[in-house]
């Protein structure tokens, strides 16, 4: 099975555009998990998907964003983009929205903010 | 706020060289702990999904133990191998139908041969 697939996996944005990143999940898998990874903070969980409903979201502001298609495939977007969005966004599927599923990361997308 | 402890923060050991890592957390409502390893460059692995107190898991060199009442898990590495040099991290998960992770900030060992 192929594993998880992001894109990009580089960025290079100026502060106030927006951005689209995107996640393609194992086949099969219908949780998708958003996390954010900075030097000072370590992987921060964003959001949840499961079956195109968003499950739960962290404590980011409104700026971020995301959804989940019927292919499970999902999409995140930061709007008015900041220096401090500059990070490394991993994306993780799971067959199930259970505590217990194990996680599959992708290689994440390197957002870098001028 | 949870806060996920994670020590000690890195680690340098000698080829050979058996290890151990500590991770804290709170245990109010706690369902699974998940154990990641993460190399330079690559994707963050999964080694171990936990959730009974007293468990206690197995893959290869490495193992893990769960204390779920205090709320702590050791990641033990046995005859550390340079191949082993990542970073662990611990990520406690507090509710049955969701996968949000609260991560820790991660053991870095650095295993020279």
């Amino acid at each position: 099975k192929a594993g998880v697939t992001q894109t990009p996996r580089y960025l290079i944005k100026t502060r106030g555009q927006q951005v689209t990143l995107s996640c393609s999940p194992i086949s099969g898998h219908r949780s998708v998990s958003w996390y954010q990874q900075t030097p000072g903070q370590g992987l921060q969980f964003l959001f949840e998907y499961f079956s195109e409903t968003q499950r739960n979201k962290g404590n980011f502001p409104g700026r971020f964003s995301g959804r989940q298609f019927s292919n499970s495939r999902s999409e995140m977007n930061v709007s008015t983009l900041e220096l401090g969005d500059s990070a490394l966004y991993l994306c993780a599927s799971s067959p199930r929205d259970s505590s217990t599923d194990t996680q599959y990361f992708g290689p994440g997308t390197r957002l870098t903010v001028l | 706020i949870l806060n996920v402890e994670q020590s000690p923060q890195s680690l340098h050991v000698q080829e050979g060289d058996s290890t151990n890592f500590t991770c804290s957390f709170p245990s109010s409502n706690f369902y699974a702990l998940h154990w990641y390893r993460w190399e330079t460059a690559k994707s963050p692995e999964a080694l171990f999904v936990m959730t009974l107190n007293g468990d206690e898991k197995k893959k290869g060199r490495i193992s893990a133990t769960l204390n779920t009442k205090e709320g702590y898990s050791y990641l033990y590495i046995k005859g550390s191998q340079p191949e082993d040099s990542a970073t662990y991290l611990c990520a406690p998960n507090y509710g049955g139908a969701t996968n949000k992770l609260i991560f820790g900030t991660g053991t870095l060992l650095a295993v020279q041969p």
